[in-house]
């Protein structure tokens, strides 16, 4: 039973475009989610993260979007960089559980110069 | 120091030898967490220790034995593998239990053992 999905595997978007990663969860306990960026042969790199108490959370050129109530949260990258193409994977867990994060399957974006 | 490192970065193994991987940290983080890496597949988790103590165990074969030193070193011993076994096995460190509230569990990764079970 996949609790999060991503339900587009690859994404192309022009440079200097917006990028927007969509993530889906069916867990109701999920209290935090991440995203996470991994290159080919590296490890994933942390992104950025949001509570469930909030609704929006903003990093530079990142922000995620949480809908609690469509079980649903979005990654958008404003502008995209070709150094954005990578796999992006979004994760969940729940904060009174023992640090376990359920990752997404994962969305492959390609930013064209 | 906010890198997780791993070594080594590549294994290749028969299905009759013992290894083992290797992981440190020295962020002061008190989760340390292996995850299996397929091919085209999101991380899996293996096991997490917290404060050096096993805490989940998400029904790993025995073939694969974690073991935690230490604070700062996680490491997982290889026995008897299979061809199946092989993938990226990674290694992640966080803060520690949460509170709940404002805390996420942002786990930093380290770059990964890439394993090839013959």
């Amino acid at each position: 039973d996949q609790q999060v999905k991503q339900n587009s595997p690859s994404l192309s978007v022009q440079e200097g475009r917006i990028s927007i990663l969509n993530c889906d969860y069916t867990n109701s306990m999920f209290d935090y989610f991440l995203w996470y960026k991994k290159y080919p042969a590296e490890g994933p790199t942390f992104l950025i993260s949001i509570s469930s108490i909030k609704d929006k959370n903003e990093d530079g050129r990142f922000t995620v979007f949480l809908n609690k109530s469509a079980k649903h949260l979005s990654l958008h990258i404003v502008p995209s960089q070709p150094g954005d193409s990578a796999v992006y994977f979004c994760a969940a867990g729940n904060s009174g559980g023992y640090q376990k994060v359920t990752f997404g399957t994962g969305t492959k974006l390609q930013v064209i110069p | 120091d906010t890198e997780v490192t791993q070594t080594p970065k590549h294994l290749v193994m028969g299905m009759t030898n013992k290894k083992s991987l290797k992981c440190e940290q020295h962020m002061g983080h008190r989760a340390m967490y292996w995850y299996k890496q397929k091919a085209k597949k999101p991380p899996e988790l293996m096991f997490v220790y917290s404060y050096e103590k096993l805490s989940i165990n998400e029904s790993v074969p025995s073939r694969f034995s974690p073991e935690c030193p230490n604070s700062s070193l996680l490491n997982l011993h290889l026995h008897a593998l299979q061809p199946e076994d092989s993938a990226l096995y990674l290694c992640a460190s966080s803060q520690g239990p949460l509170a709940g509230g404002l805390r996420t569990n942002e786990q930093f990764f380290g770059p990964g053992t890439r394993l090839t079970v013959l």
